[in-house]
């Protein structure tokens, strides 16, 4: 089981809708991070939180807005997407901002279709 | 091992047997180096890592071996199970947070 929640497992959305995806974790990580994946690729980063600000967008298009609630919550806003976007959605969380030297941690992701 | 076009490369092993997983990287600045396994319908989970100021590191069935001349990660899996079978990434960091995926391997064990 992993430390790390995310919900829903499983969304299926058009392309007008607005949805979002939720992440948790309740270790004191102090960095959190969002990750698209899709078939037999490796994980892309997309979005890094460091003490619940943002620290690195990988020029990831407008329509994906991340939110940092508080430092046990990450969410991400979905607006407009294309059926390109259809992927797995991770998040990770790590125990400090700015390290490097740590590993990350993985939910097991949203699966997330576009029609 | 690095992977392209649309097919992971697939290390076949016989239940049992010893699995040597290569990962070759691009960044001399790299000095954080981390592996993880997928399983099907999983995120990546933590195996095992190791910085640049070493070379070895053994965990529990798990020996990572870093050559930082020649920029060459690997993952030995001593008495391969059937559990083992899954997707395994390395990845790198150079710094701030931010880590660099290979393509992936896929394991599969043979009983």
């Amino acid at each position: 089981d992993t430390e790390v929640t995310q919900t829903p497992k499983h969304l299926v959305m058009g392309m007008t809708n607005k949805k979002s995806l939720k992440c948790e974790q309740h270790m004191g990580h102090r960095a959190m991070y969002w990750y698209k994946q899709k078939a037999k690729k490796p994980p892309e980063l997309m979005f890094v939180y460091s003490y619940e600000k943002l620290s690195i967008n990988e020029s990831v298009p407008s329509r994906f807005s991340p939110e940092c609630p508080n430092s046990s919550l990450l969410n991400l806003h979905l607006h407009a997407l294309q059926p390109e976007d259809s992927a797995l959605y991770l998040c990770a969380s790590s125990q400090e901002g700015g390290r490097q030297d740590q590993p990350q941690h993985f939910g097991d992701g949203t699966r997330l279709s576009i029609l | 091992g690095e992977s392209v076009g649309l097919h992971l490369p697939t290390l076949s092993v016989q239940e049992g047997d010893n699995s040597i997983i290569n990962c070759a990287y691009s960044n001399s600045a790299s000095d954080y180096f981390i592996w993880y396994k997928q399983e099907s319908g999983k995120g990546p989970q933590f195996i095992i890592d190791i910085r640049s100021n070493m070379d070895k590191r053994q965990g529990q069935r798990v020996t990572v071996l870093l050559n930082k001349t020649v920029k060459h990660l690997s993952l030995q899996i001593a008495a391969t199970q059937p559990g083992d079978s899954a997707v395994y990434f390395c990845a790198e960091s150079s710094g701030g947070n931010k880590l660099t995926f290979g393509g992936g391997t896929r394991v599969l064990v043979k009983p």
